[in-house]
């Protein structure tokens, strides 16, 4: 139980479009999401947290109109990067928790490489 | 306010050997702690956690760790290391208060030997 997933793993995309990450959380009703970002060798970093429907809540230096985050369902986040450059490649994880409960569990990830 | 720090990045052990990652936290209010695993490009699994009782908990593969308040400690040890423990470990605190807002330790790396 308490599975959740990312789509796609792996992106590789152009300077200047726009990304999208998909997060699900396949058997439980995900009553807050989290996005994080980890660069290589390092730890993770919270950039947002989102509750189906309503706004998300970014952490204190993350651009919320470059990452666009939609909670549009409890089992389904997405997140948008717009207008990527190189800089936000990194790896992506998502994390969901249920009934407001402590616990989080972690998607797999998703590399984005842009060129 | 709440923060974590893991002593040493990287450990390195001998198959069959004690494994012994520590981690201290800091916080205000009554924590949770939990400790993740993370396999190369991959995704967090969780160990274990502690939120109220048993201090001692224990988790999957093996896994143990200590809560203790008067050292503000959630240390991680397994008694006899294997090859597929090799990977980076993450210790983590949130609370009630934090809003379950996990924040992560820098990650200690296991290197395992044969």
């Amino acid at each position: 139980g308490a599975v959740v997933s990312q789509h796609p793993s792996r992106v590789i995309c152009k300077s200047g479009t726009s990304v999208k990450i998909e997060c699900r959380s396949l058997d439980f009703q995900a009553t807050t999401m989290f996005w994080y970002r980890q660069f290589p060798k390092q730890s993770l970093m919270l950039m947002a947290t989102s509750n189906e429907g309503s706004k998300a809540t970014y952490e204190q230096g993350v651009e919320k109109d470059k990452f666009l985050i939609n909670h549009a369902s409890l089992t389904l986040s997405t997140l948008t990067v717009t207008s990527a450059h190189p800089e936000d490649s990194s790896f992506y994880i998502c994390s969901a928790n249920m009934n407001n409960q402590e616990t989080q569990y972690f998607g797999p990830g998703t590399r984005l490489l842009v060129l | 306010a709440q923060s974590v720090t893991q002593l040493g990045s990287h450990v390195s052990v001998s198959e069959g050997a004690l494994v012994l990652l520590r981690c201290n936290y800091s916080s205000s209010v009554p924590p949770y702690l939990f400790w993740y695993v993370q396999y190369p490009n991959q995704g967090l699994q969780l160990l274990l956690k502690y939120t109220t009782g048993a201090t001692l908990v224990k988790g999957i593969n093996g896994f143990e760790a200590e809560f203790k308040k008067s050292e503000t400690s959630f240390h991680l040890t397994k008694p006899s290391a294997h090859m597929s423990d090799a990977a980076e470990y993450f210790c983590a605190v949130t609370s009630k208060a934090a809003g379950n807002k996990l924040t992560f330790g820098g990650g200690t790396r296991v290197l395992v030997k044969p």
